[in-house]
């Protein structure tokens, strides 16, 4: 089983749209988690933080639960800028070697 | 936010052969990473380059296939050795921000390795 799942996608979405990618680890000792942007042919940028009582920039919510190990992003009418590949990323209990998910490609289109 | 610079941006190299990136960094940083992004995959931590001792490297990867180098805290060289087409992927060089060991990375611009 593979540490951090993420659903592939394409997700194509028009303009204005909600869309939700959710990704689930396994690791159940896990300390934090991330949400990193990742444009075509560029590096990955944090997004932002997932907290455990869940947490919103502007349109964009994370979510954590726990018990089930899952992470859900959450974004809010949709920009065509938004379109991009979302990694889910784990922070395992111990060392730097983060998790990385493949990633979910996110399409926004007119 | 730091500043990193990857170099080369991207090459195109022959079976047998070895490459060193580049990464530096405007400022000054404890660790610097390496990762490993090939295609269709996600990123894999190849090692962790501290200053003034040798890398640490992740389960799967080895010194002798790729050595670093960190002479400073704003400098650190990656080297892939003899070359095969399955190293064939996008190395970034990544700082942490913020707290240590919290996750938050800045990325370099990363540089695209093709063996043929």
């Amino acid at each position: 089983r593979k540490e951090v799942e993420q659903d592939p996608g394409p997700f194509n979405v028009p303009e204005g749209a909600t869309v939700a990618f959710n990704c689930t680890y396994s690791n159940s000792a896990s300390q934090s988690f991330f949400w990193y942007r990742q444009d075509c042919r560029k590096e990955p940028k944090l997004l932002m933080s997932v907290y455990s009582s869940g947490n919103e920039d502007g349109r964009f919510t994370a979510q954590l639960n726990r018990a089930s190990q899952y992470i859900s992003l959450l974004i809010r009418d949709s920009k065509l800028s938004d379109s991009a590949t979302y990694l889910c990323v784990v922070n395992p209990i111990s060392g730097y070697a983060l998790n990385f998910g493949k990633g979910t490609s996110l399409l926004v289109t007119p | 936010s730091a500043v990193i610079s990857q170099k080369p941006s991207r090459d195109i190299c022959q079976r047998g052969t070895s490459l060193t990136i580049q990464c530096q960094v405007d400022s000054q940083v404890t660790m610097m990473f390496w990762y490993r992004q090939q295609p269709g995959q996600s990123l894999t931590l190849i090692a962790t380059a501290n200053q003034g001792s040798e890398a640490t490297y992740e389960s799967g990867f080895v010194i002798d296939k790729f050595p670093i180098s960190r002479p400073n805290l704003t400098f650190s060289t990656l080297t892939v050795s003899n070359m095969s087409p399955e190293d064939s992927s996008i190395y970034l060089c990544s700082v942490e921000q913020g707290s240590a060991n919290t996750g938050e990375l800045f990325f370099g611009e990363g540089s695209r390795l093709t063996v043929l």
